[in-house]
């Protein structure tokens, strides 16, 4: 069972332009949904993440728009540039009583190429 | 600052033989994760430490697999019997524990075990 599905599984975009990358997750006990960014050879590194009491997160030229009575999410990269081609992974996980956090669940990921 | 670490970058072995995989987390954070990603798949969770203790081993896929973290700081995932099917990137990542916050997990660049 996949918790959390990501599309589209890849993404050509000219430098300049938007790209968006959307989830969409089943467990509404989710409370916690960032994404991660990774290029070849490194680990995921976050990006931006959002809480579902809010309908939108920016910062930069990278904004999350998120709709919890769809339980969707979605990736907004504005203005977009060559060095932002890597991989995205949307993720959500739970923050338990106490405020440990528990594991973070991933969708498939996203290739984002950013031609010039 | 240092970051997480992992070694060794790489590890080749034979099917059958028994493998240890180090992470060295962020100094100062109590919570450690492993996780494991296939080649263009997103990183699916293994087990979680807070401190010296596994808070959640629900990911581990069998008894090959096991974790310890004895002092609370490096943390060592076990592989016994190794299969082919094991070969994959083995990430680690660590984040504070923070009573009702929602806590960066930082990852590390990853081992890449390969099972021949």
């Amino acid at each position: 069972q996949q918790q959390v599905k990501q599309s589209p599984q890849s993404l050509i975009v000219q430098k300049g332009g938007i790209s968006i990358i959307n989830c969409a997750y089943e467990n509404t006990a989710f409370d916690y949904f960032p994404w991660y960014q990774q290029f070849p050879g490194k680990g995921p590194a976050l990006l931006i993440a959002i809480r579902p009491d809010v309908s939108e997160k920016k910062e930069g030229r990278f904004t999350i728009s998120f709709n919890k009575s769809a339980k969707q999410f979605s990736l907004h990269i504005m203005d977009s540039q060559p060095g932002d081609s890597a991989t995205y992974f949307c993720a959500a996980s739970r923050v338990f009583y106490g405020g440990s956090q528990g594991n973070l669940i991933f969708g498939k990921g996203t290739k984002l190429s950013v031609k010039p | 600052g240092a970051g997480v670490s992992q070694t060794p970058s790489n590890k080749v072995t034979e099917k059958g033989k028994y493998v240890e995989l180090r992470c060295d987390p962020i100094s100062g954070h109590t919570a450690l994760y492993w996780y494991r990603q296939s080649l263009g798949q997103g990183p699916e969770f293994l087990i979680y430490f807070q401190g010296t203790g596994a808070a959640d081993d629900s990911g581990l896929p069998n008894d090959r697999f096991f974790a310890v973290r004895p002092e609370g700081s490096v943390s060592t995932l076990k592989i016994q019997r190794t299969e082919r099917g094991d070969s994959a990137v083995y990430l680690c990542a660590s984040s504070l524990r923070g009573t009702g916050s929602y806590n960066e997990q930082f990852f590390g660049p990853g081992t890449r075990l390969t099972v021949l």
